[in-house]
C-alpha cells in the first residue's frame, strides 16, 4: 500500500462546529504532517509528527489540534473556525524526519469550508 | 535560509513541444531537490529529486531535471508535452546543512499544454 487516505474529501462547516479531519497510511512511515494550501498558493506546513511525537508546531492556531493515535493515524480536530481557515488541508507522511533525501507522499486532500 | 523560486506563475506549451519549467533555489549547505505535480483538487505527487551524483535526473511520466551548482537552478524539462501534462508544479528544497529537514516550496507553477 503506498497511499495515503484522508477522510473526509469534503467539509462544510459552521464556526461554531467542532468536526476532524483523519488520515491514515500503512507504508510504514514514521513522520506524519499536516498542511494548509490555500487556491493556487504552496502548501504551508502546520504540524510535523515524528514517531508519534508532536515534533513541529508552525504557530498554528489553538483552533486546530493535532493528534496521532498510532503510528498509522494522524487526526486534526478543528473548533471555532473561522472563514479565512477554509482552504484545502493536506496529509503527508515520510519514513522518518530526519533524512533530507526523504520523499513526502500526500494525500489527496480534505476540501474545508467555513461558513 | 532556505528559499525556492520560480519565476513563471505560468507556462503554454504546444502539445508535442519540449516543455521547462524553472526553478532556482537559496541555501547555505548542499540542497535536496525535489519537484512535485498537483492536479486540479488533488494532492501533491511526486515526479523526482536530486540528492547527488549524476547532475541530470529522470523521474516519472518523462519529466528530467537538470542540476546546476553554479546557476542555483533545478529546471523541470520534459522533450514532448502532452495535454495530460497540465497542471500546477511545485519545485521544493531542504538545506541539508541546516540542522532542519523542513521542504520549502516554491509558489508554483501552472503548465498549460494547448492541444
Amino acid at each position: 500500500d503506498t497511499e495515503v487516505t484522508q477522510t473526509p474529501k469534503h467539509l462544510v462547516m459552521g464556526m461554531t462546529n467542532k468536526k476532524s479531519l483523519k488520515c491514515e497510511q500503512h507504508m510504514g512511515h514514521r513522520a506524519m504532517y499536516w498542511y494548509k494550501q490555500k487556491a493556487k498558493k504552496p502548501p504551508e506546513l502546520m504540524f510535523v509528527y515524528s514517531y508519534e511525537k508532536l515534533s513541529i508546531n508552525e504557530s498554528v492556531p489553538s483552533r486546530f489540534s493535532p493528534e496521532c493515535p498510532n503510528s498509522s493515524l494522524l487526526n486534526l480536530h478543528l473548533h471555532a473556525l473561522q472563514p479565512e481557515d477554509s482552504a484545502l488541508y493536506l496529509c503527508a507522511s515520510s519514513q522518518d524526519q530526519g533524512n533530507g533525501a526523504n520523499v513526502l507522499t500526500f494525500g489527496a486532500g480534505s476540501r474545508l469550508t467555513v461558513l | 535560509a532556505q528559499s525556492v523560486a520560480q519565476p513563471e506563475d505560468q507556462v503554454n506549451v504546444a502539445e508535442g513541444n519540449p516543455l521547462t519549467v524553472k526553478c532556482t533555489y537559496s541555501v547555505s549547505g548542499n540542497p535536496y531537490l525535489f519537484w512535485y505535480v498537483q492536479y486540479p483538487n488533488r494532492g501533491l505527487q511526486f515526479l523526482l529529486k536530486y540528492i547527488t551524483g549524476d547532475n541530470l535526473v529522470k523521474g516519472s511520466y518523462g519529466f528530467e531535471a537538470e542540476f546546476n551548482k553554479s546557476q542555483t537552478s533545478f529546471h523541470l524539462k520534459k522533450p514532448s508535452a502532452l495535454v495530460s501534462d497540465s497542471a500546477l508544479y511545485f519545485c521544493a528544497v531542504r538545506d541539508n546543512g541546516a540542522g532542519s529537514y523542513q521542504l520549502t516550496f516554491g509558489k508554483g507553477t501552472k503548465l498549460s499544454v494547448i492541444p
